[in-house]
């Protein structure tokens, strides 16, 4: 079955600073990956998804992420962070064949951005 | 194209009493799942359909069911309700594999 663990519920950085969220997932097939945020009292934003080829996959709002099968992990990263980008982030996985519409979400990262 | 919508936003019910959410999924999308948020269990699956049929469920009670109408629209009900059931209800839908899901912006649920 398919798991999500993001490491660290909160994570506060500089404006201006690197941002880097934590996924591992865990799945018994290949995977296709996504990365929601969430802004306060809204629904989820589709920040970008992994499903095949190219490992780096880059996102809205400057973000990017790495696949990396050897190490089942799908980290968000944006080199300099702004005060907009304030929210909670979910990373997903899709189900297996047969329940793709299915996400496996993990916890959620709070990202706070200090002035 | 607009996004996929949501009605009531906001709703205040009594224990025991039952409630129905709808979602309007975006255009040409089939496919319309629905979640639970919490801040105790975070974003759990309730349910899927595709065109009129539900194609998966979740790991909860029978109290919670849902349906799919002919224009993809959605709604999912609640019976006998109960404190716990406090939640943000989200919708979201997708076209097709692998599936990217565009998310609603949720109706926040009160039990009292």
């Amino acid at each position: 079955a398919q798991s999500v663990t993001q490491l660290g519920s909160h994570v506060s950085v500089s404006e201006g600073a690197l941002v880097l969220l934590r996924c591992n997932y865990s799945s018994s097939v290949p995977p296709y990956l996504f990365w929601y945020v969430q802004y306060p009292n809204q629904g989820l934003q589709l920040l970008l998804k992994y499903t095949t080829g190219a490992t780096l996959v880059k996102g809205i709002n400057g973000f990017e992420a790495e696949f990396k099968k050897s190490e089942t992990s799908f980290h968000l990263t944006k080199p300099s962070a702004h005060m907009s980008d304030a929210a909670e982030y979910f990373c997903a996985v899709s189900g297996e064949w047969g329940s793709q519409g299915n996400l496996i979400f993990g916890k959620g990262t709070k990202l706070s951005v200090k002035p | 194209k607009a996004g996929v919508t949501q009605t009531p936003r906001y709703l205040i019910k009594t224990r025991g009493q039952q409630v129905t959410l709808s979602c309007s999924p975006i255009s040409g999308h089939r496919s319309v799942s629905w979640y639970q948020q919490t801040p105790g269990q975070g974003l759990q699956f309730l349910f899927e359909y595709f065109s009129e049929t539900q194609r998966n469920k979740g790991n909860f009670p029978g109290r919670f069911s849902g349906r799919q109408f002919s224009n993809s629209r959605s709604e999912m009900n609640v019976s006998t309700l109960e404190l716990g059931d406090s939640a943000l209800y989200l919708c979201a839908s997708s076209f097709s594999f692998p599936y990217e899901q565009y998310f609603g912006p949720g109706t926040r649920l009160t039990v009292t």
